[in-house]
């Protein structure tokens, strides 16, 4: 696609249900991460996948956050008995990581989760 | 990783130049300067990148110092569209160094007055 594509925009969601977060990113971007931001906070790295190597989770708040990438396309963010404090906005990006690439990230437009 | 500082918040009015400042007095001799905007409600976005020599392209222009250790972004004219948070931020070229995560201070908050 023309662009990172998230879903869903919107997703309300009860006190320790799990929820599934998906990203699209740009066709033939190696890249993905994961960030997400807090209601008047700044962005907050959670995850980086490249290609086929391990990805990068040294954001990840705690063992109730997971993601994986299928094919090395789409990515999928799984925050296991969501908590309130988990409510944000979280945001997907992709990039071409090719060497000597100096070009940054595509954003999405992120998936608002609030926790109820 | 190297950081930079850029002020809380700056205020212009509509169709007047805008020159948000960043300074990054550690960055090393293989780090780009980035720019990214984040409108409300919606995720950053690229703007410009620069390395020593000034940049221009449709957004915007950057000015970097001699040394190195500042850079200005400039809005030639700023718009009610431009009012956004706006992140200075330093990238390795791809291949030097891990420095492949981009990593997002607090920005400056734009505010473009009719």
């Amino acid at each position: 696609g023309a662009g990172v594509s998230q879903s869903p925009s919107n997703k309300v969601t009860e006190k320790g249900k799990d929820v599934e977060l998906r990203c699209d990113p740009i066709s033939g971007h190696t890249a993905l991460y994961w960030y997400r931001q807090s209601l008047g906070q700044g962005l907050e790295f959670l995850i980086y996948f490249q290609g086929n190597s391990a990805p990068d989770k040294s954001g990840l708040p705690s063992d109730r956050f997971s993601a994986e990438r299928t094919g090395g396309s789409v990515s999928t963010l799984t925050i296991q008995r969501t908590q309130q404090e988990d409510s944000a906005v979280y945001l997907c990006a992709s990039s071409t990581r090719k060497a000597g690439d100096t070009y940054g990230y595509t954003f999405g437009s992120g998936t608002r989760l609030t926790v109820v | 990783d190297a950081k930079t500082t850029q002020p809380n918040s700056m205020e212009s009015n509509e169709e007047e130049p805008v020159h948000l400042p960043c300074n990054h007095s550690t960055i090393s001799g293989t780090d780009y300067i980035h720019w990214y905007r984040q409108l409300p409600s919606q995720g950053p976005e690229y703007v410009i990148h620069g390395l020593t020599s000034n940049v221009n392209n449709r957004m915007a222009s950057l000015a970097i110092a001699e040394d190195r250790k500042s850079s200005t972004l400039i809005l030639h004219r700023a718009t009610l569209r431009d009012a956004a948070v706006y992140y200075c931020i330093l990238r390795a070229v791809e291949g030097v160094g891990s420095n492949y995560k981009l990593t997002f201070g607090k920005g400056t908050l734009l505010t473009v007055n009719p």
